[in-house]
């Protein structure tokens, strides 16, 4: 099956640094990403759409400026939270799409990282 | 605006059979999905309805009536690594943008 990997799985940064999140679909191409946040015991909150070699498409009140999102290749996203502070603390996710998949709404998540900021 | 609602928990025995309803109100429909969460790990895909109907893959299965903009997930013989989170989700975009329900927690009793 599609597999899709996250790396940190965990960080732990002070207020005002910027932390750096890889989303990898290791057995796939992807040419569609996707960051979600996930806050204890609730849902997952999609964030933006990160289109290979393009523009991401941001959800909205989610700021672009803090959340740098590239997608430099078809099997490499990453997320960057940029002058962090600890309301941004959260369980960050990515997931993938597999255009090879039959079901159109299936996507691969990652393990997730949780970000702490002290 | 966009709205999915689900039960927010479920409890049942072993070998039983529940049904989590999920209702929505969203701007674009691309089918419903639903995903199950354990603590503490990803999401994972197990149904997709596009069209009305009945969608089987073993012992759980889903079903969807875009009429009613409403669908359920029904899970038979419950064993005790079914406790987890079950999400239901609705397609809003052609590039498979997914908008979550908030979740219902199901614990399974002995």
């Amino acid at each position: 099956g599609a597999v899709v990997s996250q790396h940190p799985s965990r960080v732990i940064c002070k207020s005002g640094t910027s932390v750096k999140i890889e989303c990898r679909s290791l057995d796939f191409q992807a040419t569609t990403m996707f960051w979600y946040r996930q806050f204890p015991k609730q849902s997952l909150m999609l964030m933006a759409t990160s289109n290979e070699g393009s523009k991401a498409t941001y959800e909205q009140g989610v700021e672009k400026d803090k959340f740098l999102i590239n997608h430099a290749s078809l099997t490499l996203s990453t997320l960057t939270v940029t002058s962090a502070h600890p309301e941004d603390s959260s369980f960050y996710i990515c997931s993938a799409r597999d255009q090879e998949s039959g079901n159109y709404n299936e996507q691969f998540f990652g393990p997730g990282t949780r970000l702490t900021v002290l | 605006g966009q709205s999915l609602e689900q039960p927010s928990e479920v409890t049942a025995v072993e070998g039983a059979i529940v049904q989590i309803n999920c209702t929505y109100q969203t701007s674009g429909f691309y089918g419903l999905s639903w995903y199950q969460q354990h603590d503490g790990g990803a999401p994972t895909f197990l149904s997709y309805n596009a069209l009305d109907g009945l969608e089987e893959t073993g012992r759980f299965s889903s079903f969807l009536s875009r009429s009613d903009s409403y669908g359920y997930l029904l899970l038979q013989e419950l064993q005790m690594k079914d406790s987890a989170s079950y999400f239901c989700a609705v397609g809003r975009g052609s590039q498979g943008n997914l908008i979550f329900g908030k979740g219902t927690k199901l614990s399974v009793k002995p």
